[in-house]
């Protein structure tokens, strides 16, 4: 099984430059997930999707966007990249009440 | 607003002593706790997951406690490992309508010395 798989792995962006993060699960999961993991601030929420069609900003959402494309796929946006979004990004998903599985993770450097 | 509290935040001991890892949240509504590995560069991985209606679980050498009324979980490792070296972070589902997002602890970064 796949579980949840992120693209891209690594990716430099310069500042203003536009990207959009990639992420599906195969687990039939409701719920998915956007967090940011920075040295020092641990994991925090940026949007999140309770089910298809419905997303919803979590505790960081300036400066990004989601799509949930499917109840398969969820995808992040940074319009304008800023250094200040330097992070490394994960995806996540889960049924109620059970247990939160994680994508391996996107690097992203902006410059 | 729940806040999950983790010490300490890093801890070194000698192989095969037996440890305990700690986690706080500051709200008891919650629907279950989970707690994750996380090896440098990768993903989180995770260990076990306790409903709020569970006191413990157990998975081979880990177990995983939990005090709701006091706020409180205890991640117990047998027979340390180097193996075992990570960073351990808990994470709680409070109760809240929909998308039961999870709220993390900093983490707990384990040295195990051979």
């Amino acid at each position: 099984n796949a579980g949840v798989t992120q693209t891209p792995k690594f990716q430099v962006l310069k500042t203003g430059q536009s990207m959009t993060l990639q992420c599906a699960q195969d687990m039939n999961h409701n719920s998915m997930y956007w967090y940011r993991q920075d040295p020092g601030m641990g994991l925090r929420l940026i949007y999140y999707s309770a089910s298809e069609g419905t997303t919803d900003k979590g505790e960081v959402p300036n400066g990004y966007n989601v799509s949930r494309l499917n109840k398969r796929e969820f995808s992040l946006r940074l319009e304008s990249a800023a250094p200040s979004q330097t992070s490394v990004y994960f995806c996540a998903s889960k049924r109620a009440n059970t247990e939160a599985f994680f994508g391996q993770g996107t690097r992203l450097t902006v410059v | 607003k729940q806040e999950v509290t983790q010490i300490p935040a890093a801890l070194s001991v000698p192989e095969g002593e037996n440890l305990v890892l700690n986690c706080s949240f500051t709200d008891s509504a919650i629907y279950n706790l989970q707690w994750f590995r996380q090896d440098p560069g990768k993903g989180l991985t995770s260990l076990l997951l306790i409903q709020s209606s569970q006191r413990e679980q157990t998975s081979g050498r880990l177990n995983a406690s939990l005090d709701k009324s006091s706020g409180r979980s205890t991640l117990y490792i047998a027979a340390s490992q180097p193996g075992d070296s990570a960073t351990y972070l808990c994470a709680v589902t409070p109760y809240e309508a929909g998308a039961q997002k999870l709220v993390f602890g900093q983490g707990t970064r384990l040295t195990i010395n051979p």
